[in-house]
C-alpha cells in the first residue's frame, strides 16, 4: 500500500522548542494538504502545495509555521518555538490536480 | 466564507439499524463533497466523494446524497455493525479554491 504516510506519528516537546514533521504523499500526486486538528474539531486548513509551489496559507499558519515541499516530493512543516497551542494533531494530504484528496495518520504534537 | 455544519454531535444507535447522518453547508458554490471516517486518534478515511453535478455516490453499505439548493448532504448508513463506530466528517470544496472546510463531525456509536 502506498498511501500517504507521515513522521514522526507523535512528538512531545517542551515549550519553545522547535519541531518539523515529514509527509510522504502518494508517489503520483501533484498537490499536498496540511491541516491541523484540536480535539473535538473538523480539521482546519493550513497550506497547500502544487508541486514545490506554496500556493495558499491560512491566517492560521503563523510566521512561526513553514513549510516547504522541495523538488515537488515530500513536505515538511516546521513549527519554531511552540507553544501550548500548537498542540494538535497535524494531518498531511494529497490529490492529483485537485480532486479527491487521501489522507495520512496524522502526527500528534504535545507540547508541554 | 463556506461554513459547515453537522449536526447531532453524537448518535448512538442499535446494531443493524439503517441510519442517516447530516451534513450542511451555507455557500452552494461547491466543486464536491466527501465524506470521511476517523478513529479514534487516527488519520481520515476517504468513504464517498459526490461531484456538484452528481445527486449520490454509492459504497457498499453507504450511500451519500447531495442537495446544493438546499445547502445539505447526508450519508445513509443500512444496517449498521460495531465495526461502524467512529467519527464521521463531511468537508465541502468550493470552486476555484482546493482547501477543504470541515464540519465537526458526528460520533456514531453502534450497540451490539
Amino acid at each position: 500500500d502506498t498511501g500517504v504516510s507521515q513522521d514522526p506519528r507523535h512528538k512531545i516537546t517542551k515549550r519553545g522548542q522547535n519541531v518539523t514533521f515529514r509527509c510522504d504523499p502518494i508517489s503520483e500526486h501533484n498537490r499536498l494538504y496540511w491541516y491541523r486538528q484540536t480535539l473535538g474539531q473538523g480539521p482546519e486548513f493550513l497550506t497547500y502545495f502544487q508541486n514545490e509551489a506554496q500556493l495558499e496559507k491560512s491566517r492560521l499558519l503563523s510566521d512561526r509555521f513553514s513549510a516547504e515541499r522541495p523538488k515537488g516530493s515530500f513536505s515538511t512543516l516546521e513549527i519554531q518555538r511552540t507553544e501550548q497551542g500548537d498542540s494538535a494533531m497535524y494531518l498531511c494530504a494529497s490529490s492529483l490536480n485537485g480532486y479527491e484528496q487521501y489522507f495520512g495518520p496524522g502526527t500528534r504534537l504535545t507540547v508541554t | 466564507k463556506q461554513e459547515v455544519t453537522q449536526i447531532p454531535a453524537a448518535l448512538s444507535v442499535p446494531e443493524g439499524e439503517n441510519l442517516v447522518l447530516n451534513c450542511s453547508f451555507t455557500d452552494s458554490a461547491i466543486y464536491n463533497l466527501q465524506w470521511f471516517r476517523q478513529d479514534p486518534g487516527k488519520g481520515l478515511t476517504s468513504l464517498l466523494l459526490i461531484q456538484s453535478s452528481q445527486r449520490e455516490q454509492t459504497s457498499g453499505r453507504l450511500n451519500a446524497s447531495l442537495d446544493k439548493s438546499s445547502g445539505r448532504s447526508t450519508l445513509y448508513i443500512a444496517a449498521s455493525q460495531p465495526g461502524d463506530s467512529a467519527t464521521y466528517l463531511c468537508a465541502a470544496q468550493n470552486f476555484g479554491n482546493e482547501k477543504l472546510t470541515f464540519g465537526t463531525g458526528t460520533r456514531l456509536t453502534i450497540i451490539p
